[in-house]
């Protein structure tokens, strides 16, 4: 079975601070996507990074960036610099292929 | 582009009635799929289509729910007959097949309510 697991239903942060949200999944692939997906209320899914298992160095989108450990399949999102506007839930997304298996989401809090 | 368009946007309904969800998908792209939203499980994969051509429908909850994509440009869910259970926000997504790094892209979602 291949499945994604965010252990952390819900999160909050300072504003201006820093927050970590994790994501592991099973896998027996060797080549693979996964993606960070952002719903805020009008429940839109916005892509926020992505990254290629076969690539090592963890993608960065300016104040995104992950923290790609292909060996323990984890894959954790790292905000910098905190925005009211980053509250929303966000979905880790596993991609082998051309389907796409999502987590439960963590619903993220921005404190002002 | 319009990105992918769901109909309807909210969708009420009395338990055993049929509902249909609809979508057009983004222009070009070949994959389409369909997910429901729950606070308990997440994004679910319900169903998906290749070139219109149902891949892996072993998402579908149950025989009440069938889906149906007649070409590349229109897709149906249809849940008949419809329980409270069923209650959910429901997306689709498009894609382009064996563009792996590209993501899926989504439409706005129905939510739908039994009653």
């Amino acid at each position: 079975a291949q499945t994604v697991t965010q252990s952390q239903p819900e999160m909050s942060v300072q504003e201006a601070e820093t927050v970590t949200l994790s994501c592991t999944y099973d896998t027996s692939e060797s080549d693979y996507y996964l993606f960070w997906y952002k719903q805020p209320p009008s429940r839109q899914m916005i892509l926020v990074i992505r990254q290629e298992a076969y690539k090592q160095q963890n993608a960065t989108e300016n104040r995104f960036s992950v923290n790609f450990q292909k060996a323990a399949k984890s894959f954790s999102l790292k905000i910098s610099d905190s925005q009211l506007g980053d509250a929303a839930m966000y979905f880790c997304a596993y991609s082998p292929g051309n389907q796409f298996y999502f987590g439960t989401g963590t619903s993220l809090t921005v404190i002002p | 582009d319009a990105g992918v368009i769901q109909s309807p946007r909210h969708e009420v309904t009395e338990m055993g009635q049929e509902v249909t969800l609809r979508c057009k998908p983004i222009s070009g792209h070949n994959s389409l799929f369909w997910y429901r939203q729950t606070m308990m499980r997440g994004l679910e994969l319900l169903i998906y289509f290749n070139n219109n051509v149902p891949i892996d429908d072993s998402g579908m909850p149950e025989d009440r729910f069938s889906a149906k994509m007649p070409n590349a440009s229109f897709s149906t869910l249809k849940i008949q007959p419809s329980e409270p259970r069923d209650s959910a926000v429901y997306f689709c997504a498009s894609r382009v097949q064996g563009a792996v790094r590209t993501e899926a892209f989504f439409g706005q979602g129905t939510r739908l309510t039994v009653v």
